[in-house]
């Protein structure tokens, strides 16, 4: 079957950094996607990886390795507003998202 | 300004009374979709719709009807609500003439309660 492991819950504090890994079982695979959500709001793209290596966007980075099935994404330099859930997504095949639960990113000062 | 567009944001109801959740993007985009999320689930897709009269099956589309008449607008039926879909519901859209890698553009949401 398809799926898709990433870590419920994380804490780090404010100026740090952290890594949310994410792990995927897809039939095929067209790409992995990262979005970040806000409580009670819409889920907005952060990034998108189909190739091996990774991708730097100001204080977010993502990762991934094809062969291992994991990817991940690496924030630096915490600030309060970061505290959000961070949703990792693999296309399969058929470009269908195949979506995790979602990890709760808690800053704490 | 480029938007997607769900309403309502809130919704009680009782179960059996049908309701509509309407969805319009103004990007042109061919691709639209209906997610709900629910606590430790994370987002499930209820139906999809590729271009206007083309609509299929998600993952959990018991219960749930949707309809693709015009490319901006894709609703979503329920037509006897029961508890068990009371959640968090988004529509998201994106554009697929140029490939399937596109991000997608997600409404704000509509959170239903049926009692």
């Amino acid at each position: 079957g398809q799926n898709i492991d990433q870590p419920t819950e994380m804490t780090a504090t404010e100026g740090a950094i952290v890594q949310i890994n994410c792990t995927y079982q897809t039939s095929g695979f067209n790409g992995l996607f990262w979005y970040q959500q806000h409580a009670g709001e819409a889920p907005t793209f952060l990034s998108y990886n189909v190739l091996d290596g990774l991708e730097e966007k100001g204080r977010f980075s993502s990762f991934l390795s094809r062969s291992k099935g994991y990817s991940y994404l690496l924030l630096k330099e915490l600030q309060m507003k970061d505290s959000a859930s961070y949703l990792c997504a693999a296309m399969d095949s058929n470009y269908q998202l195949i979506w995790g639960a979602g990890t709760k990113l808690i800053i704490k000062p | 300004e480029a938007q997607v567009t769900q309403n309502p944001r809130y919704l009680i109801t009782v179960t059996g009374k049908k309701l509509t959740v309407t969805c319009s993007q103004n990007m042109n985009h061919e691709y639209m979709s209906w997610y709900r999320q629910d606590p430790g689930l994370g987002l499930r897709q209820i139906y999809y719709s590729m271009n206007v009269e083309v609509t299929d099956k998600g993952d959990v589309p018991e219960g749930y009807k949707v309809s693709r008449k015009e490319k901006r607008n894709f609703p979503l039926i329920l037509e006897s609500p029961s508890p068990n879909q009371t959640s968090l519901y988004f529509c998201a859209t994106k554009p697929i003439t140029d490939g399937h890698n596109s991000p997608l553009h997600f409404g704000n949401g509509t959170r239903l309660t049926v009692t």
